[in-house]
């Protein structure tokens, strides 16, 4: 079975700290890794990281695939408060469908 | 620049009762989505369709339906709505690759 499986559950951090989120899969048939961020209401889509395109950086927000090891890292640099947000990972097994994990809550303390 | 719409954004259901809730976008994209997201909880596909009159079953399928008569919309029909049907509710289309949500809908079930 497709699993996706994210840690830490939730972190909490002060302003100005550098937090990075994991996330791992099983995978049957791998195509893609996405990362999103979940404030109030829809996620919006951060990266999506292949084989062809295994890291991606915007800004403080940098993100890797491990393809061999099956996972992906996503990291926030010089973190600020607009940054508290559930990270949600995601992996399209082939099918266009995609399997989400649970997220990591991040907590910014100013 | 619509995107993914999503109708009603709030609704309160008594148990047993029916409700159709609504998706639609405006991206001419073939794939489209409805997934549910219980607190403290990743995103749990229901149904999906990855084109005009074709639809199956997610991860979650149980007390929902889905119909896909145009690329544009996607309804998610509740029959006998169930208390453990209370959540937040997203609808999702995609090219492929990057799934674009709606802005969810809050369901509670009394």
């Amino acid at each position: 079975e497709d699993k996706v499986v994210q840690s830490p559950l939730s972190l909490v951090v002060h302003e100005g700290d550098t937090v990075t989120l994991n996330c791992s899969y099983e995978v049957t048939n791998f195509r893609s890794l996405l990362w999103y961020k979940q404030e109030k209401k829809a996620p919006t889509f951060l990266f999506m990281l292949t084989s062809s395109g295994i890291e991606k950086k915007s800004g403080r927000l940098s993100s890797i695939l491990d393809k061999k090891e099956l996972f992906s890292i996503l990291n926030i640099t010089a973190t600020q408060t607009g940054d508290s947000a559930i990270y949600l990972c995601a992996v399209n097994f082939g099918n266009e469908k995609l399997t989400f994990g649970t997220g990591t809550r991040l907590t910014i303390i100013p | 620049n619509a995107g993914v719409t999503q109708t009603p954004k709030f609704r309160i259901l008594k148990i047993g009762q029916s409700m159709t809730l609504q998706c639609t976008q405006d991206m001419n994209h073939n794939y489209m989505y409805w997934y549910r997201q219980d607190p403290g909880m990743g995103l749990k596909l229901i149904y999906y369709s990855v084109g005009a009159g074709i639809t199956d079953k997610g991860e979650v399928p149980n007390g929902y339906n889905v119909s896909r008569s145009t690329t544009e919309d996607f309804p998610l029909r509740l029959e006998l709505a169930a208390p453990s049907q209370t959540s937040v509710y997203f609808c999702a289309s995609s090219y492929p690759g990057v799934a674009f949500f709606g802005q969810g809908t809050r369901l509670t079930v009394v």
